[in-house]
């Protein structure tokens, strides 16, 4: 079982939609979340880190789940532009970033 | 600011050539790391650095050694490439805690044919 998850859809929505997507890790010693986006070969960049409390950003929400072990992204109002590959980062013991293999998004006019 | 600096962004290797993909960072990052990407694909860690001198193996170390020999730099070496080692490599550095941010160099395409 790989130690980060993610389904690699795509996920195609319109414009205007809600999507949401999840992540599973195996650690459960995992300290640190984070979603970065990923367009078409580009380096990765931060979308947001995961705190335990949640947080919001825009029409972007990130949640984590500790006793299910997945954290989640919740993307509402759909825009073209979010058209992209979404990747979910653990960090365990040690400053080791663990990438799950990402979930594409593909938003229609 | 530059961030974090590969190089180089293209190559085409024969197979059984060897080469160094470089990447320097300018902000005092301990922790450096080197990924690959296959079309279609996550990252998966090849080798990471905590700190200046010491390197630990990832996922996929073969065929890759690794060099940090200043905190700024972290070179990643293929001794003899091989077709399945065609794919875009990625640097990246982190600085200290928990919820700290890593921040990636623009990549380099390698082919080996």
């Amino acid at each position: 079982r790989k130690e980060v998850e993610q389904d690699p859809g795509p996920f195609n929505v319109p414009e205007g939609a809600t999507v949401a997507f999840n992540c599973t890790y195996s650690n459960s010693a995992s300290q640190s979340f984070f979603w970065y986006r990923q367009d078409c070969r580009k380096e990765p960049k931060l979308l947001m880190s995961v705190y335990s409390s949640g947080n919001e950003d825009g029409r972007f929400t990130a949640q984590l789940n500790r006793a299910s072990q997945y954290i989640s992204l919740l993307i509402r109002d759909s825009k073209l532009s979010d058209s992209a590959t979404y990747l979910c980062v653990v960090i365990n013991a040690g400053n080791m970033l663990t990438f799950g293999g990402g979930t594409r998004l593909m938003v229609k006019p | 600011n530059a961030g974090v600096t590969q190089t180089p962004k293209f190559q085409v290797l024969k197979t059984g050539q060897s080469m160094t993909l470089q990447c320097a960072q300018d902000m005092n990052h301990n922790s450096m790391y080197w990924y690959r990407q296959d079309p279609g694909m996550g990252l998966r860690l090849i080798y990471y650095s905590a700190s200046e001198g010491t390197t630990d193996k990832g996922e996929v170390p073969n065929g890759y050694n690794v060099s940090r020999l200043n905190k700024r730099e972290f070179s990643l070496r293929l001794e003899s490439a091989a077709p399945s080692q065609t794919s875009v490599y990625f640097c990246a550095s982190s600085g200290e805690g928990w919820m700290t941010e890593a921040f990636f160099g623009q990549g380099t395409r390698l082919t080996v044919v």
